[in-house]
């Protein structure tokens, strides 16, 4: 079964810190995609970044980026000079280009940015 | 506005009780889906569509109905709500057909069974 586990339920980082948040996975497939997406309080599910398997560059945007190791099964997003509003709950997912074009989701990471 | 629209965002219903949750979007997306999000689990896919008639079950359906009849539209129909069916709902569309881009999410709907 095609699993996503985020180790860390709860972190908590000073303002203007750098923080880095934890995805694995697992997959038999070749061909699939990785996001993570963060939920503020206001609950809408915001991408933050995407990465394609079949790319060695790790992903960016802005102060986001990520550090992807396909051997390892491991998707991990740094966070650059964190921000109060980067406080939310942080999901990592992948999706595969199969049959079903399934997403799934990891359990989530809550990420506190204190001021 | 490309967007994935829900309704209601709030709904606080008795025990079986029949209810729909719409969901509708604008972007010709192929493939829509239904999560149910509850503490510590994630969220969970409870049906999904590839395309207009053509529907699927996801990891969690028991409970759960929905259609497509028309490709831009996805209602979610608990016919006989419970209170284990309590959560925060969200339906969300993309493209299909291998182009696995990331999923546009409507702004979900917290469901309370009481």
């Amino acid at each position: 079964a095609q699993t996503v586990t985020q180790s860390q339920p709860e972190m908590s980082v000073q303002e203007a810190e750098t923080v880095t948040l934890s995805c694995t996975y697992d997959t038999s497939e070749s061909n699939y995609y990785l996001f993570w997406y963060k939920q503020p309080p206001s609950r809408q599910m915001i991408l933050v970044i995407r990465q394609e398997a079949y790319k060695q560059q790790n992903a960016t945007e802005n102060r986001f980026s990520v550090n992807f190791q396909k051997a390892a099964k491991s998707f991990s997003l740094k966070i650059s000079d964190s921000q109060l509003g980067d406080t939310a709950m942080y999901f990592c997912a992948s999706r595969y280009m199969n049959r079903d074009d399934k997403i799934i989701f990891g359990k989530g990471t809550r990420l506190h940015i204190l001021p | 506005e490309a967007q994935v629209t829900q309704n209601p965002r709030y709904l606080i219903t008795v025990t079986g009780k029949k209810l729909t949750v719409t969901c509708s979007q604008n972007m010709n997306h192929e493939y829509m889906s239904w999560y149910r999000q509850d503490p510590g689990l994630g969220l969970r896919q409870i049906y999904y569509s590839m395309n207009v008639e053509v529907t699927d079950k996801g990891d969690v359906p028991e409970g759960y109905k929905v259609s497509r009849k028309e490709k831009r539209n996805f209602p979610l129909i608990l016919e006989s709500p419970s209170p284990n069916q309590t959560s925060l709902y969200f339906c969300a569309s993309s493209p299909a057909g291998g182009v696995a881009t990331e999923a546009f999410f409507g702004q979900g709907t917290r469901l309370t069974v009481v």
